[in-house]
């Protein structure tokens, strides 16, 4: 079983609708859990870092973390074009642990 | 909004050369990690840097590889003799290193090509 899956896309919905994003995990020792954007050959930007479960929210985005069901999610309301990215979540056992990232997936939102 | 910043954007070298990859992470991070990121596949962790010494590395980083933080604002990635499979985009990423806190933040990366 791979430590991090992701669902692998592309997805496209029509602006202004809700979009979830969703990966599982294996290791149960990972403890801070991240959502990142990458454009199209450029860095992973951070998004939201949430530590061990619960939600947090950050303006149209949320994201949610059950570690019971070694799940996390990241939803966006009201997507916008400017959101259409590559989107990795990413996790680590301690802070300033290595970062386990999932393969990403592609979202694009159409006008 | 300080960042991290990565020289050269692009670097293309023959199999067998040895390649510098510079980074500058953020001014007050403490630690420093080195990706990378194969077209196509996820990003994977090479190594981190903590106080002048290795603090974790994956089995990809061998004796290939070396790492240094030649001055207070360096960081800097060593590939001895290059492999055709070491192409990839090479990202490098610092954290603040605080208890609890340890968001880590990329620099735009490396493309390096191997012919």
């Amino acid at each position: 079983q791979k430590e991090v899956e992701q669902d692998p896309g592309p997805l496209s919905v029509p602006e202004g609708a809700i979009v979830s994003l969703n990966c599982t995990y294996s290791n149960s020792a990972f403890q801070y859990f991240m959502w990142y954007r990458q454009y199209s050959r450029k860095g992973p930007e951070l998004l939201m870092y949430t530590y061990s479960s619960g939600n947090k929210e950050d303006g149209r985005f949320t994201a949610q973390v059950d570690k019971s069901s070694k799940y996390i999610s990241l939803f966006i309301r009201d997507s916008q074009p400017s959101d259409s990215a590559t989107y990795l979540c990413a996790m680590s056992e301690g802070a300033n642990s290595k970062l386990t990232f999932g393969k990403g997936i592609t979202l694009s939102v159409r006008p | 909004e300080p960042e991290v910043t990565q020289t050269p954007s692009h670097q293309v070298t023959q199999m067998g050369q040895e390649v510098i990859l510079r980074c500058v992470p953020i001014s007050n991070h403490l630690y420093f990690y080195w990706y990378r990121q194969i077209l196509g596949q996820k990003v994977e962790f090479l190594v981190s840097f903590y106080n002048n010494e290795i603090s974790e590395k994956s089995e990809i980083f061998d004796d290939q590889f070396s790492v240094e933080r030649p001055d207070g604002s360096n960081f800097t990635l060593k590939i001895r003799s290059t492999k055709l499979e070491d192409s990839a985009m090479y990202f490098c990423a610092s954290s603040e290193g605080l208890a609890g806190i340890g968001t880590q933040y990329f620099g735009p990366g490396t493309r390096l090509l191997v012919l």
